[in-house]
């Protein structure tokens, strides 16, 4: 199984400031006939379901503004939020879908500092 | 608009059976691989299962394997999980989510989540 490590575990921003997330699987998920990388990032707000951000790690969802970014190749990855606001803190993950079991990372907890 | 609302859900003692609905709407449900995705007390995100669109091909967690069985029915635009000899660690929240295309793919649409609980 592919095993997804996101760091870090928890962050606390200012808002107007930039946060970074890191997402590392331990084998690559680029596919090479096709050149794409089977990412994906949530976002998952307290009594909500997961919502999808970014896929194809770079690719932003229908209706997600442009403050979230994804960003990496292969193994390792970044999702970027250029601007917090308020209503960004949730907890972010990443998931692998490159192979079955899809695995996801185990979470990131986005704070306002 | 897509709108995927499970059900099913509710206490059950370990080793017991539930099963799990998600009415899909606002798109051609048949069209679509369909997956299992479940969020534990105090845990993260867990993917379960998924399924294709004709209900041809399944895949399941090794967590799961064997103890759990997903379909679909496409002429009702449902997606089920059969959950059997549920254990304690099965306690959670369970979301029906749709793929974005066929094959792997990323999680476009979520349901809002049916909560089931294993205890004595």
């Amino acid at each position: 199984d592919i095993v997804m490590t996101q760091s870090p575990d928890s962050l606390a921003v200012s808002l107007g400031e930039r946060a970074t997330i890191n997402c590392k699987s331990s084998q690559t998920v680029l596919y090479s006939s096709n050149n794409k990388n089977y990412l994906s990032w949530y976002q998952q707000k307290p009594g909500q379901p997961p919502k999808l951000l970014i896929y194809w790690a770079s690719t932003r969802e229908s209706g997600v503004p442009d403050r979230f970014s994804g960003s990496g190749s292969g193994t390792d990855f970044t999702l970027t939020i250029s601007s917090l606001e308020a209503e960004d803190v949730a907890v972010y993950y990443c998931q692998q879908y490159f192979s079955t079991p899809y695995t996801f990372g185990q979470g990131t907890k986005l704070e306002i500092k | 608009e897509v709108l995927l609302v499970e059900s099913g859900g509710g206490l059950v003692q370990p080793g017991g059976s539930l099963r799990l609905s998600c009415a899909a709407s606002g798109f051609t449900f048949s069209n679509y691989w369909m997956h299992w995705v479940r969020l534990g007390p105090g845990k993260g995100l867990e993917w379960v299962s998924r399924l294709n669109s004709d209900g041809s091909m399944t895949d399941y967690a090794d967590s799961v394997k064997g103890r759990f069985t997903i379909s679909r029915d496409n002429a009702k635009n449902t997606l089920y999980l059969q959950v059997s000899s549920l254990r304690a660690e099965d306690t959670a929240v369970y979301y029906c989510a749709r793929a974005y295309g066929s094959g792997n793919s990323a999680l476009s649409n979520w349901g809002q989540g049916t909560r089931v609980t294993v205890s004595s």
